[in-house]
């Protein structure tokens, strides 16, 4: 099942902070949070495995909520740079964190000056 | 640079026809995976290899097929297209590093006419 991200879209001025959350119907081992924007690649910005180990972004922080099967991505003081589109992806069971990685429909966001 | 080569980048066909797409993954990546972007959607999971073999399904239809070859160079088949086949594919490739963080190649922009 696909995760549900949460806002779909927000609209922040340059300097002022943002909470992404992404939650799912079943059990999560990994959750997985990329950027995009329009008409690239994902980029990568950070993992958040089963047991509380994070690999990722000097500048970008999450939790990873496993009983409540959420996570949530922090941005922190937003740069012009910070817009686009932000995916979360759940997947993996015990031993594969990337298993099925399936993707929420992204939340939009832009930074204005 | 992910390091993720896809070929080609852009493609029109018609309907009815058939494509191969083509994707090198990361030196030393042994895990692919195919996702499909449609215009306003999100990152649509289709199918995973590992080293060969296919590991994962997800939304891949059945006039759709891939597969991971030994050098590990995958290709996504898509035939009988329809106008609703038209999309970004993305192929995205991980390994042992990082937390298996998955990266994406730059994509093939399919039009179906």
């Amino acid at each position: 099942q696909q995760p549900v991200q949460s806002p779909q879209a927000v609209i922040l001025r340059e300097g002022e902070d943002a909470v992404i959350n992404c939650s799912s119907s079943k059990a999560l081992y990994s959750v997985h949070w990329y950027r995009q924007k329009h008409g690239e690649a994902p980029v990568f910005l950070m993992i958040l495995l089963k047991g509380g180990e994070q690999k990722g972004h000097d500048k970008i922080s999450a939790s990873f909520n496993e009983k409540k099967q959420q996570s949530s991505l922090y941005l922190t003081a937003s740069q012009l740079s910070y817009s686009g589109t932000y995916f979360c992806g759940t997947g993996g069971q015990s031993g594969g964190s990337n298993y099925k990685l399936t993707f929420g429909k992204g939340t939009l966001l832009t930074v204005n000056p | 640079d992910s390091g993720v080569t896809q070929t080609p980048k852009h493609l029109i066909t018609a309907t009815g026809q058939r494509v191969t797409l083509r994707c090198s993954p990361r030196s030393g990546d042994l895990s692919v995976y195919w996702y499909q972007q449609s215009l306003d959607q999100g990152l649509q999971f289709l199918i995973q290899y590992y080293n060969g073999e296919e590991r994962a399904k997800g939304n891949i239809l059945e006039r759709f097929s891939a597969q991971q070859f030994p050098d590990l160079h995958s290709e996504l088949n898509l035939s009988s297209l329809e106008l609703g086949d038209s999309a970004l594919y993305f192929c995205a490739s991980s390994g042992r590093a990082k937390g298996n963080t998955i990266y994406f190649g730059e994509g093939s922009w399919l039009t179906v006419v």
